[in-house]
């Protein structure tokens, strides 16, 4: 089946720095792919589509030069958290939408701890 | 963003019982889906539901899609301890839109 690995698992960093994430479709080209953040005991909130080729759509109140995402092949999407804040401090997954079949996969997750 | 409505939020039972939570949607959708979100793991798909009426079964899952298109329900019968976790439904009107999620449905097992 279709496989998304995301890396890192979990990230502790300074304020200040940015943190790189990157989602990977092992088995299957996606043109789109998702950014979500969650907060603990809620559900997924999408952050953004990332398109590949393109730039990608934010949803409403995520500011798009915090969170950097680059689409620069089928198969890999990055999300870069830039001059992270304790705020900032979250669980975020991506997900891939397959061409074929139009599933959605998800990654394993990045908890990002900022301190 | 828009969520769909999920109950219950969660649900605290005894190992051996059987399992049901639904969702609800104010507009249709042409596609239900079923996850199961472990702690600190992303979603992983349980069932997919393609057509409105279809019931589907994966193992001890068993799924409905609505008639209206705008309800689905997933059954977990004879509960395990590993069934614990976050369960979510997610629906899409059509392969171009983005999933709309449901709140989570918490389950703890008693053993």
């Amino acid at each position: 089946g279709a496989v998304v690995s995301q890396h890192p698992s979990w990230v502790i960093c300074k304020s200040g720095t940015s943190v790189k994430i990157e989602c990977r479709s092992l088995d299957f080209q996606a043109t789109t792919m998702f950014w979500y953040r969650q907060f603990p005991k809620q559900s997924l909130m999408l952050m953004a589509t990332s398109n590949e080729g393109s730039k990608a759509t934010y949803e409403q109140g995520v500011e798009k030069d915090k969170f950097l995402i680059n689409h620069a092949s089928l198969t890999l999407s990055t999300l870069t958290v830039t001059s992270a804040h304790p705020e900032d401090s979250s669980f975020y997954i991506c997900s891939a939408r397959d061409l074929i079949l139009y599933g959605y996969t998800f990654g394993s997750g990045t908890r990002l701890t900022v301190v | 963003g828009q969520q769909l409505n999920q109950s219950p939020q969660s649900m605290f039972i005894q190992e051996g019982e059987d399992v049901s939570m639904n969702c609800t949607s104010s507009s249709i959708f042409n596609t239900w889906l079923w996850y199961k979100q472990d702690p600190g793991e992303g979603p992983v798909l349980l069932i997919a539901l393609y057509k409105a009426g279809e019931l589907t079964s994966n193992g001890r899952l068993t799924a409905q899609f609505g008639i209206t298109r705008k309800d689905s329900f997933l059954n977990i019968s004879a509960s395990i301890p590993s069934d614990v976790g976050i369960y979510f439904c997610a629906g899409y009107f059509n392969a171009g839109n983005m999933l709309t999620f449901g709140g989570g449905t918490r389950l703890m097992v008693k053993p």
